[in-house]
């Protein structure tokens, strides 16, 4: 069975670091490009971050560039978000997400979602 | 940047009915277009992928069509267990729509 487990989230004040993990498990990670999605409290669902198998390819969103570095162990079977210099507007439910093996398949897995809080 | 416009926000419809929502594109995406539903508190759920195409377990009262830049998912005979936030998605970044959320009325 695929699982994928986030954790990490929590409250930090704004200017604050914190580091995201996503455990995957029932599938084999090193295959797979992933990715975070996030969802503010009452709203809709924003892409983050993705990146591919091999760590080869890495794409942001603009909201988040130049602030979340995304990166995974393949090894370890875990991806990771490293969030620096958090703003208010990044509080959400952070997920992790498979993309499917296939090109025509997207986020065909979710995690349960972590919750990161930024405030002072 | 490709932008995602869902209609309605929100839809009242009863058991039985049969549902339709509509995604519009900013540009053409040809069929890379997917639909998820999200229950509160919950993940988000595949149910279409490339614009029509079923996702295993997904019931068949669900289906898609559209190409290009309009798109719609239809839920053909609307079960208790439908009610949700519905999202489309399309691949070329990943952009989401707003949302539809189908409420009892």
């Amino acid at each position: 069975e695929v699982q994928l487990v986030e954790s990490g989230g929590g409250l930090v004040k704004p200017g604050g670091s914190l580091r995201l993990s996503c455990a995957a498990s029932g599938f084999t990670f090193s295959s797979y490009s992933m990715n975070w999605v996030r969802q503010a409290p009452g709203k809709g669902l924003e892409w983050v971050s993705s990146i591919s198998s091999s760590s080869s390819y890495i794409y942001y969103a603009d909201s988040v560039k130049g602030r979340f570095t995304i990166s995974r162990d393949n090894a370890k079977n875990s991806l990771y978000l490293q969030m620096n210099s958090l703003r208010a507007e990044d509080t959400a439910v952070y997920y992790c997400a498979r993309e499917g093996i296939a090109a025509a398949v997207p986020f065909d897995y979710w995690g349960q979602g972590t919750l990161v809080t930024v405030s002072s | 940047d490709i932008q995602m416009t869902q209609s309605p926000s929100t839809l009242s419809a009863s058991v039985g009915d049969r549902v339709t929502i509509t995604c519009r594109a900013s540009q053409s995406i040809s069929s890379w277009l997917a639909w998820y539903q999200q229950k509160p508190g919950k993940a988000p759920k595949l149910l279409i992928y490339k614009a029509s195409s079923l996702e295993s377990g997904v019931p068949s009262r669900f289906s898609g069509s559209g190409s290009g830049t309009e798109f719609t998912l239809t839920i053909s005979s609307l079960q208790p267990d439908d009610f949700a936030t519905y999202y489309c998605q399309q691949y070329n970044g990943w952009t989401f729509g707003q949302g539809t959320k189908v409420e009892i009325k």
